[in-house]
């Protein structure tokens, strides 16, 4: 079972459509990640908060929009989103922001198919 | 920049054969080393992890040891299963995750 808990599992959405993808996690990480993976490939970073505060945005389009609630939450907004947006969404969280000594953990992901 | 290459796949591999999966990284400093597996329809879990050379992480019958002087991650393992098929990702820590390509093993009975 993973620690780290998104929901929901699948989404389908219409390119004018607003929804939100959740992820929680409870193990006291203060770091959490928004990571993208379409198939086949690796996962690509997004969104990073440290200590609930965005730390790192990878050039992210504005159709998607990152939000950190408190240590154990985080949201991410879509709006307007394209096709190619279609993935799967991993949340991960990490006990600290940076360093050597922090692995991720990640949840399962929101597969998201936008139409 | 800092980034990990490792084998291209697909691997596929008898039950109980020997597994060798191919890491390598490029590191301004020292990062930490790890292995990830997915299967499929599920997240990147953590199989194993080294934080500084020749350490060795291990976990289910797999093993990789951090070779500094080859740059270095391989992930082994002595007899596979077929609950073994998953893709693999390297993956290194300095100040954020970077992850290589991916390899994809599928063990068959």
């Amino acid at each position: 079972d993973t620690e780290v808990t998104q929901t929901p599992k699948h989404l389908v959405m219409g390119m004018t459509n607003k929804k939100s993808l959740k992820c929680e996690q409870h193990m006291g990480h203060r770091a959490m990640y928004w990571y993208k993976q379409k198939a086949k490939k690796p996962p690509e970073l997004m969104f990073v908060y440290s200590y609930e505060k965005l730390s790192i945005n990878e050039s992210v389009p504005s159709r998607f929009s990152p939000e950190c609630p408190n240590s154990s939450l985080l949201n991410l907004h879509l709006h307007a989103l394209q096709p190619e947006d279609s993935a799967l969404y991993l949340c991960a969280s990490s006990r600290s922001g940076t360093g050597v000594n922090s692995p991720l953990h990640f949840g399962n992901g929101t597969r998201l198919t936008v139409t | 920049g800092d980034s990990v290459t490792q084998m291209e796949g697909p691997v596929t591999l008898s039950e109980e054969a020997f597994l060798t999966i191919n890491c390598t990284y490029t590191a301004t400093g020292y990062p930490s080393l790890f292995w990830y597996v997915q299967y499929p329809g599920e997240g990147l879990q953590l199989l194993l992890k080294a934080t500084k050379a020749d350490d060795k992480g291990s976990n289910k019958g797999f093993e990789a040891t951090y070779r500094k002087e080859t740059t270095s991650f391989h992930l082994e393992k002595g007899s596979v299963q077929v609950s073994d098929s998953a893709v693999y990702f390297c993956a290194l820590i300095i100040n954020d995750m970077r992850f290589g390509a991916g390899t994809r093993l599928t063990v068959k009975p």
